[in-house]
């Protein structure tokens, strides 16, 4: 099973900061990536996603993609208390679109 | 009800007990998936249906006995768990081949005695 690594955290950033949560995956064919958020006690909410051919923002959201070395990140700009959670970064392997594999998610907490 | 619903959202069960687990989506989709949240480790995948056929089984025991019998229901039959089974288990729907569009329901939180 390839596999999925997050730093488990928690991220502490004040309100207002960047945050910054990254994700690498062992499967270099993978070619989509997606970013889940959980609130304590809920299940997973899928919050962005991208392809292989690029970065992509949402709102206060940017997914940045390095092939190269393998990893994925998210960026949350001006960080509100609501934004804390864990986050699930996930990955479809390579030559299946029935499935993705999950990280271990990071902890992100905003101070307020 | 929209989304994808589970129930029961909370299960306590015997090591000798045989238990069943119920999800129905109501999104129009046509791949349902089992997944299984456990503490300090990585949402794992279960079983996959794509169009009620299975496509993924992950290596799970026998002692969890996935049924689709359509595109909108599945079921986890569970049956002689071990007290390390407890943990929150998940059902996901999306369109097949679109993981994009997976939508996860607000899971059943088991716990085996």
């Amino acid at each position: 099973q390839k596999e999925v690594e997050q730093n488990s955290g928690p991220l502490s950033v004040p309100e207002g900061a960047i945050a910054s949560l990254n994700c690498t995956y062992s499967d270099r064919g993978s070619q989509s990536f997606f970013w889940y958020r959980q609130y304590s006690g809920k299940s997973p909410e899928l919050i962005m996603f991208i392809y292989s051919n690029g970065d992509k923002e949402d709102g206060r959201f940017t997914a940045q993609l390095n092939k190269a070395s393998q990893y994925v990140s998210l960026l949350i700009r001006d960080s509100q208390p609501s934004d804390s959670a864990t986050y699930l970064c996930a990955v479809n392997p390579m030559n299946r679109d029935d499935k993705i594999i999950f990280g271990k998610g990071t902890r992100l907490h905003i101070l307020p | 009800e929209t989304g994808v619903t589970q129930t029961p959202r909370h299960l306590v069960m015997g090591m000798t007990n045989k238990k069943s687990l119920k999800c129905e989506q109501h999104l129009g989709h046509n791949a349902m998936y089992w997944y299984k949240q456990s503490a300090k480790k990585p949402l794992e995948l279960m079983f996959v249906y794509n169009f009620k056929e299975q496509t993924e089984n992950n290596s799970v025991p026998s002692r969890f006995s996935p049924e689709c019998p359509n595109s909108s229901h599945l079921f986890l039959h569970l049956h002689t768990l071990q007290p390390e089974d407890s943990a929150l288990y998940l059902c996901a729907s999306s369109q097949a081949g679109r993981q994009e569009t997976q939508y996860f329901g607000p899971g059943t939180r088991l716990l085996v005695l």
